[in-house]
């Protein structure tokens, strides 16, 4: 238990589909991540927020919308999905500004797309 | 621009023998290194980082690693493996310069054979 929860665990939907993934932390940190993880590649960073404020975008489409209403949430909203979405998407949690400190895992939610 | 290699993506090794697995970097600047380790069906959880000081790091579940500068590398060792042991091992690094990015290796698969 890492004190990063993520919800669902699992999701299977279609390309016309619209379902968000939810991540939620009680650790007090302020900033929160989102990355993918697809089968051999590196971990990809997706977006981070701090504050609640978004300082990074990697270049992400924008059928994948991300929303963080407060420090200790944070959404990624999916619209019209490709089948190479399909991934396990991975929230973490640090304390501010860096990851120069620890930053913590959910357990990710394991997304097909069909 | 800044990459991790893991040269090694799966690494078979017998319960009780001791175990390397290697991770080099390149960076233009000064660096934060860590290493996580991946469960099945599990996020990811920190094992060991170095920050600054000791170049010899001690994590959790009888873990090491030892970060050579001249080399860029910053192998993980453990003198006896456990069945338990047995996940994916990612080498991740963060630039001192507080961006927020966490640079991961393409993961270590390791096995330990009873």
């Amino acid at each position: 238990e890492t004190g990063v929860t993520q919800t669902p665990r699992h999701l299977v939907m279609g390309m016309t589909n619209k379902k968000s993934l939810k991540c939620e932390q009680h650790l007090g940190h302020n900033a929160m991540y989102w990355y993918k993880q697809s089968a051999k590649k590196p971990l990809e960073l997706m977006f981070v927020y701090n504050f609640k404020e978004q300082t990074e975008n990697n270049s992400v489409p924008s059928r994948f919308s991300p929303e963080c209403p407060n420090s200790s949430h944070l959404f990624l909203h999916l619209h019209t999905l490709q089948p190479e979405d399909s991934a396990l998407y991975l929230c973490a949690s640090s304390l501010g500004d860096g990851l120069n400190t620890e930053a913590f895992f959910g357990q990710g939610t394991r997304l097909t797309v069909v | 621009a800044q990459s991790v290699t893991q040269l090694d993506s799966q690494v078979p090794v017998f319960e009780e023998a001791p175990v390397e697995l290697r991770c080099n970097y390149s960076s233009s600047v000064s660096v934060y290194l860590f290493w996580y380790v991946q469960y099945p069906n599990q996020g990811l959880q920190l094992l060991l980082k170095y920050l600054s000081g000791s170049t010899l790091v001690k994590g959790i579940n009888g873990f090491e690693a030892e970060f050579n500068k001249s080399q860029t590398s910053f192998h993980l060792r453990k003198p006896s493996v456990h069945i338990s042991d047995t996940a994916e091992y990612f080498c991740a690094v963060s630039l001192q310069t507080g961006a927020n990015n966490l640079f991961f290796g393409t993961g270590t698969r390791l096995t330990v054979i009873p």
